[in-house]
């Protein structure tokens, strides 16, 4: 069974300009999940998707963060525009219907100069 | 809002040793998750526990949740270079929609 992938692993960027992740997660998963985790951090939650629905987008910095996952398949994570403290690694995670186990990407890193 | 505290904060074992990493929540724990991640990469599920005194184990790898529900702890028995990387503990209110709040992790290295 192919796991959660994600894309690109790596992205240098300079602050103020815009950035985009992808996730395809786990065939028949509903329930998608972006995480930020900085350097020395726990991963945090951004934002939970329940099939193309938005469940918790509580901590997404809404001003310069947006996600979405139109075919309730597929999400992508926007950044615009990015800010130093943005230089993170974004994890992407999926399970069944919650509270199942979540099964976690291998990540993009992230470095804005 | 829930706060998950682990110690310590890094470990330097020699092969073949045993060690135990903690996982302390300030409220009652209704899903408690460790995760393994190697630097910068995802993170690899290891064992989920719900039940007060529950214990799981997986070839060396034995995680405990106490009768309260407010901490649990990870021991690897004979430990190997393969162990090392960063034990992270997770755990899901019982509110929540299943998303889980991590503690900061604990950092292992094996030395051979």
């Amino acid at each position: 069974e192919a796991g959660v992938a994600q894309s690109p692993r790596y992205k240098i960027i300079e602050k103020r300009q815009s950035v985009a992740f992808w996730c395809n997660p786990i065939s028949g998963h509903a329930t998608l999940y972006w995480y930020q985790q900085i350097l020395g951090q726990g991963p945090k939650l951004l934002i939970q998707f329940q099939n193309n629905g938005v469940v918790d987008d509580s901590q997404l910095p809404k001003d310069r963060f947006s996600a979405e996952r139109l075919k309730g398949v597929d999400s992508t994570l926007k950044i615009q525009p990015a800010k130093l403290e943005d230089s993170a690694v974004y994890l992407c995670a999926s399970s069944l219907v919650p509270p199942n186990t979540q099964y976690f990407g291998p990540g993009t890193r992230l470095t804005v100069l | 809002s829930q706060e998950l505290e682990q110690s310590p904060q890094s470990l330097i074992v020699q092969e073949g040793k045993n060690l135990t990493i903690n996982c302390t929540s300030s409220k009652t724990l209704y899903g408690l998750y460790w995760y393994k991640q190697k630097y910068g990469e995802g993170l690899i599920f290891l064992m989920m526990l719900q039940k007060g005194g529950e214990e799981k184990s997986h070839e060396k790898i034995t995680a405990k949740l106490d009768e309260k529900k407010q901490q649990s702890s990870l021991h690897i028995t004979a430990s190997q270079p393969s162990h090392a990387g960063i034990y992270l503990c997770g755990a899901s209110d019982r509110g929540s929609q299943g998303n889980l709040i991590f503690g900061k992790g604990t950092k292992l290295s094996v030395k051979p």
